[in-house]
């Protein structure tokens, strides 16, 4: 199985402040198709998680471009640009590659 | 845009069974591959099974292997899932979601969401 390793496990930030956020997989994400089936999920308290990003780096449909994602192969990064009050809440990689799906542990973004 | 709706949760003691459905709204159903995730109290996401929306091919998570069904009626646009030999350790929010497609091209993310059922396995 493909362990997915996040860190940090907390990231206290200020609010306007930058966040970022490393995803580390055991193996390459890189799907025999070429793509690399690396998403990034966001779970509000209380709430289900929610598709930021898609295939590393793809924004998905009423995110907003403060959010970004980069990365290749083994290491991945969300970043955001000016952390807003809404954005608190704990993060996900997910790798798609290959079954079994797995998950990072997750990073907790909250205000200082 | 799409809706998922999951039901069938509840407490059961170990050892017994459940069967949680997701019912989908909003999007052609068939064409997409479900999958159901979980998370346990405090805990992070775990992916538990998989199953296509053409053929009906299914995936498990080891840890549900040999005990768990994932099932689908495309008439009724509802996923399924049979838990069956349930233990503590399967106590969790159960999600389903749907594996994403950007024209013809598969994201392989979940797009969709619903709001999960809570399954407590304890006696």
């Amino acid at each position: 199985d493909i362990v997915m390793t996040q860190t940090p496990l907390s990231s206290p930030v200020t609010l306007g402040q930058p966040a970022s956020i490393s995803c580390r997989s055991s193996q390459s994400l890189v799907h025999s198709d070429g793509n690399t089936y690396l998403s990034w999920l966001q779970q509000r308290p209380g709430q289900p998680p929610r598709l930021l990003i898609y295939k590393i780096s793809n924004r998905f449909s009423g995110v907003p471009d403060r959010f970004s994602g980069n990365g290749a192969g083994t290491d991945f990064t969300l970043k955001i640009s000016r952390v807003e009050a809404e954005d608190v809440g704990v993060y996900y990689c997910m790798q798609a590659t290959q079954f079994p799906l797995t998950f990072g542990g997750g990073t907790k973004v909250e205000i200082k | 845009e799409g809706q998922l709706l999951e039901s069938g949760g509840g407490l059961v003691q170990p050892g017994g069974s459940l069967r949680l459905s997701c019912a989908a709204s909003g999007f052609t159903f068939s064409s997409y591959t479900m999958s159901w995730v979980r998370q346990a109290p405090g805990k992070g996401l775990e992916w538990v099974s998989a199953i296509t929306g053409s053929d009906g091919t299914t995936y498990y998570a080891d840890s549900v292997k040999g005990r768990c069904s994932i099932s689908r009626d495309n008439s009724k646009n509802t996923l399924f899932l049979q838990m069956n030999s349930l233990r503590a350790e399967d106590t969790a929010v159960y999600y389903c979601a749907k594996k994403g497609r950007i024209g013809a091209a598969g994201t392989n993310a979940f797009d969709i969401w619903g709001q999960g059922t809570m399954v407590t396995v304890s006696s």
